[in-house]
């Protein structure tokens, strides 16, 4: 079965760090979204992006974030000048085409010391 | 915006037994889906059952099942003959049908599954 898969799976890294996420989504999937799930929250939408371009972002979502699909495989999640709130686990989602399912990703735990 | 509600944090239930979860909601639009994802201590998230509001037919997936009533904004996810692998956090998600695809979640409910 496809599965979207996400690296690395634990990353930890110092406050003011930049970090990226990466996330490699199923082969005929066009839309790609970032969600966040801070410990013991609920999941929380970040962005989502459709043909190499943003199409929503959350107000979580601001100057310190970025996404992009640099070699048209990878979906990257970049955090600039990480904070300790940074701290979560950050998941990839990915779907076909608009009303159809969304197959997440294994996630990523980043922890920021 | 729309806004997804889950008013049990924690459910424990007996195994083999039935568990029902509950989960309510808020929207304006006519036309959306609702799902159940299951997120084991693993963390990923798993998609356990879809419904589309037009369909007035409740969806089944073998032991899951949902109550969905469109009118009162309710869609509650039943568990039969519950099981040890079942024990997770249950999160109740909306998603416009109008090109905002983008998943609103419920803050979950934790299921304890009682030998």
């Amino acid at each position: 079965e496809p599965e979207v898969t996400q690296t690395p799976s634990h990353q930890v890294t110092q406050m003011g760090q930049e970090v990226i996420l990466r996330c490699v989504p199923i082969s005929n999937h066009l839309y790609f979204y970032w969600y966040r799930q801070i410990l013991g929250q609920k999941v929380e939408f970040l962005v989502s992006f459709y043909n190499n371009e943003i199409s929503e972002k959350s107000e979580i979502f601001d100057d310190q974030f970025s996404v992009e699909r640099p070699d048209g495989s990878n979906f990257t999640l970049k955090i600039r000048s990480t904070k300790l709130e940074d701290s979560a686990m950050y998941f990839c989602a990915t779907t076909r085409d608009l009303g159809t399912e969304a197959f997440f990703g294994q996630g990523t735990r980043l922890t920021v010391v | 915006a729309q806004t997804v509600t889950q008013s049990q944090p924690e459910m424990s239930v007996q195994e083999a037994e039935t568990v029902t979860l509950s989960c309510t909601y808020d929207t304006s639009e006519s036309d959306y889906y609702l799902f159940w994802y299951k997120q084991p201590p693993s963390r990923q998230m798993i998609l356990v059952i879809r419904q589309e509001a037009y369909k007035q037919q409740n969806a089944t997936e073998n032991r899951f099942s949902v109550n969905f009533q469109k009118a009162a904004k309710s869609f509650s996810l039943k568990i039969s003959d519950s099981q040890l692998g079942d024990a997770a956090m249950y999160f109740c998600a909306y998603r416009s049908a109008l090109g905002n695809e983008k998943l609103t979640f419920g803050t979950g409910t934790r299921l304890t599954i009682i030998p």
